[in-house]
């Protein structure tokens, strides 16, 4: 079963500007973590962040978490013609065995050169 | 980094015919493998967790006897689709989480896209 859901469901910008996804959860979780997929490629994973932390870095990425509201968002800062993906955010669930990862429905984005 | 081989990366089967697909976990002991299906433009549905050595843990709704999980060993993991049907066709992806690491993440295949005619 699903429990992320995530929006926009698209977003088109230019190359250059910021793009913000937000991902919101049901459960209490042990970590979330944000995944990009080409079409019809495979997961390449981007960042975790922990129910612990609040806010993570990874070279154009940031990544925020606020449990109390149960969600989290992804900024692409600058980006690329090349970051047009999907990106999807996942959630390891409490009380699964610490491993059960769920998805998100996921945001299309398209970034125009 | 690990790295998960799914194999093959497209196959085209007739109606009723079985397909298998392998993952392997090439650089790392995968004590733990997932399977996930993704119909187009849509999320990764988990289908099944698998432990090596025990029977697959099937998410509820998906048919343990249609979907078979075989995880003989420590580096390999099969999904066989069974007398497979057009409704089947779909992204299959494999996850391997890595058993000698404390760590959460799960490593992923490339992806079989299985198109039933």
């Amino acid at each position: 079963s699903q429990q992320g859901e995530e929006d926009p469901q698209a977003l088109s910008i230019q190359e250059g500007e910021n793009a913000t996804m937000n991902c919101s959860y049901k459960t209490s979780i042990n970590n979330l973590q944000w995944y990009r997929q080409n079409s019809g490629r495979g997961l390449v994973h981007l960042i975790l962040i922990r129910s612990n932390e609040r806010e993570k870095h990874s070279g154009r990425l940031r990544v925020t978490l606020d449990t109390s509201k149960k969600s989290s968002s992804l900024l692409i800062t600058a980006s690329r013609a090349a970051d047009t993906a999907s990106y999807f955010c996942a959630t390891v669930p409490r009380g699964t065995g610490g491993f059960k990862t769920i998805f998100g429905a996921g945001t299309r984005l398209f970034v125009k050169a | 980094g690990a790295v998960v081989s799914q194999h093959p990366s497209r196959v085209i089967c007739k109606s009723g015919t079985s397909v298998k697909i392998e993952c392997r976990s090439l650089d790392f002991q995968a004590t733990t493998m997932f399977w996930y299906r993704q119909f187009p433009k849509q999320s990764l549905m988990l289908m099944a967790t698998s432990n090596e050595g025990s029977k697959a843990t099937y998410e509820q709704g998906v048919e343990k006897d249609k979907f078979l999980i075989n995880h003989a060993s420590l580096t390999l993991s099969t999904l066989t689709v069974t007398s497979a049907h057009p409704e089947d066709s779909s992204f299959y992806i494999c996850s391997a989480r890595d058993g000698g690491r404390s760590t959460d993440l799960q490593y992923f295949g490339a992806g079989t896209r299985l198109s039933v005619l």
